[in-house]
Order: C-alpha cells, then structure tokens, then sequence
C-alpha cells in the first residue's frame, strides 16, 4: 500500500531536548516536505527536498532542520525545542509533475 | 506574496443543504489547483485538483470546484451535504514545482 509513515504519532517532550521526527514512504518519490499545522493559520511548510542530499528552506525554518540522505527518508529534527514549536507536523511527498501531495498521518508534538 | 485566502473559517450547515466555500489566490502567473479535505484526526485527502483544461473540475464525494481565472478563484461546492462531510477544508495553490501554499482552511460541521 502507498503510504507515507511518520514516528511518532504523539509525543511530549520538554524545553531543550533534541528530539527526531521521522518520515518514511514507499512510492519512490523524489520530492518530500514538512509542513506545521496551526489553528487559523493552515499548513505552513518548514523544510522540503526535491531529491537526496537536496534539501531547501521553507516558509518557517527557524528551530529545525532536516536530512535526505535517503530517497524514501525525511526527518525533521528539532535540535533544541521549544514551546512554540506545540504543534501538529505532517510529512508529505509528491511524484514528479503531478503536483498532489500525499500526507502521513501527523505528529502532534507538545514541548513544555 | 503569493497567498490564498479562505472567507470562511467555520460553517455549520444542517443535512441536505448546499455547500460553498471560498478561495482566492494571488498569483498572476500558471496555477495548479487543490482542495484538501481532513477528517477528525486524520491527515489530508485530495478531494479534488486543477492543473489545466474544463475549469469545472469533479472530485471524491460529489464535490466539485470552478476555476474562475479572472477573479482568481477556485471555489469549493456541493449540492447536499451529508453529516460525513464533517471536517476541515483546504484549498492550496501551486506556483511552481516546489511550493505547495495553503489557505487557512474552513471548517465545516453538518448536523443531522
């Protein structure tokens, strides 16, 4: 089955504390992101990558980073969390030129 | 900046009725077209797409949308609703190969 899969769904975590966001799918495509998903303000993406060791900035980079050196992984690393960093993360992949983004499930992240 | 503009943050419709939601963008330049839909807890669904040709485009679930170029609008319909439609709506614009830009979504609740 086509999926992309992100771990973990749900997690709590403290102010400081590196923590890793992964991104895995099965499609073989080349193009994947991280979007944040806030109350009123949408999706907002953090990194994307058009292909392996090819990453780039998104709308909202600050306190993040990411990693490609596989083409069917994508994690987002938080290196030093903080609390408004709280919200919902979703990985997504794209195959080439049809534009449609597939999403995982989500990781809804809490820093206290 | 490239934006997208969704008028309606919260509908309450009751079965039956007709749906409608709003989204404009702001790009002069080619667009490809996108309403998401996510359900309670889940992660994003294309409903339906525009990249080029009939600008009334069908998607899942008897949903539909109109390109309208000149108002720079692709608007989200359907003739009756279902308490199934429950859920958080989003429209997104695709500039160019890497970015993906979404509204700030509508949510829709459909009481019985």
């Amino acid at each position: 089955e086509a999926q992309v899969t992100q771990n973990p769904r749900y997690l709590i975590t403290v102010t400081g504390k590196k923590l890793t966001v992964t991104c895995s799918q099965n499609m073989n495509h080349e193009y994947m992101s991280w979007y944040r998903q806030d109350p009123g303000l949408g999706l907002r993406q953090i990194y994307y990558s058009m292909n392996v060791e090819v990453t780039d900035k998104g709308d909202v980079p600050e306190g993040y980073k990411v990693s490609r050196k596989e083409k069917r992984n994508f994690p987002l690393i938080l290196e030093s969390p903080s609390p408004n960093q709280t919200s919902l993360y979703f990985c997504a992949s794209r195959g080439s030129n049809t534009g449609e983004l597939f999403f995982g499930e989500g990781s809804r992240l809490t820093v206290l | 900046a490239q934006s997208v503009s969704q008028h309606n943050h919260h509908v309450i419709l009751s079965e039956a009725a007709s749906l409608e939601l709003g989204c404009n963008y702001s790009y002069g330049g080619t667009v490809n077209l996108f309403w998401y839909v996510q359900y309670p807890g889940q992660h994003l669904q294309l409903l339906l797409k525009y990249f080029s040709g009939d600008p009334l485009v069908k998607g899942i679930k008897g949903f539909e949308a109109e390109f309208i170029k000149s108002k720079f609008s692709f608007n989200l319909r359907k003739p009756s609703v279902q308490w199934s439609d429950t859920a958080e709506y989003f429209c997104a614009v695709n500039t160019g190969y890497n970015k993906l830009i979404f509204g700030a979504g509508t949510r829709l609740a459909v009481h019985p």
